[in-house]
């Protein structure tokens, strides 16, 4: 069974700053990754998709690279609106989340 | 756009049967090109995919939860249900609805509903 890890579990940024997260997958799912954020309370929602590809009415301040079994998001300029926590899902088999990246302030 | 509501109770007792259902509006279950999924989140906890299900009927179930679940489709009522047999405080978890498109990427979203287990 394919395992997800992120890291790291959580990381304290100030608006402005650069964030990298890191998801690693345990084995290569080719660029079948995606990536969510969720905000307390609310529902999970799509980010990037395929990797790299940003999904519709998503700042372009995130981006995504990685395949294989490593992959990055990346936010260029942190936000206020991004505090949240961050999920990579490998979408190559039966969907599997990894276990999050909470953003908060520093 | 697809929007997607649960609704079912809230408490459910220990050992007994956990029934969810999720309405969608703004588009149809059988035009087909989506599955229609289950998640759950556990208190404070990360993202868990319950299973999910065709218009046709196929389903796909998480292995760790395969012999309690039954996810299943009423075309006509443009819903799809989720049951949870047997359950426990362990099965106290938010549980979302969501469009599953056929790159298995979660697009559209329920508000979500907790269902706690206890007596």
């Amino acid at each position: 069974d394919i395992q997800m890890t992120q890291s790291p579990s959580s990381v304290s940024a100030s608006v402005g700053d650069r964030v990298t997260i890191t998801c690693r997958a345990s084995q290569g799912i080719s660029s079948w990754l995606a990536w969510y954020q969720q905000k307390p309370g609310k529902a999970p929602k799509l980010l990037i998709y395929a990797a790299s590809s940003l999904q519709s009415g998503v700042p372009s301040r995130f981006s995504g690279s990685g395949s294989g079994t490593d992959f990055t998001l990346t936010i260029s300029s942190l936000q206020p609106e991004d505090f949240a926590t961050y999920y990579c899902q490998q979408a190559n088999s039966f969907p599997l989340f990894g276990p999050g990246t909470k953003v908060d302030i520093k | 756009q697809v929007q997607l509501q649960e609704s079912g109770p809230g408490l459910v007792k220990p050992s007994q049967t956990l029934s969810l259902t999720c309405t969608v509006s703004g588009g149809s279950i059988s035009s087909g090109g989506y599955y229609w999924s289950w998640i759950r989140q556990h208190p404070g906890k990360g993202l868990e995919w319950i299973g999910y299900i065709y218009y046709s009927g196929s389903t796909y179930y998480n292995p760790s939860l395969k012999s309690r679940v039954t996810i299943s489709v009423d075309t006509s009522k443009n819903q799809f249900s989720l049951k949870l047999s047997s359950v426990t405080a362990a099965d106290t978890a938010v549980y979302y609805c969501a469009s599953l498109g056929p790159e298995l990427l979660a697009d559209y979203w329920g508000q979500g509903t907790l269902v706690t287990v206890s007596s």
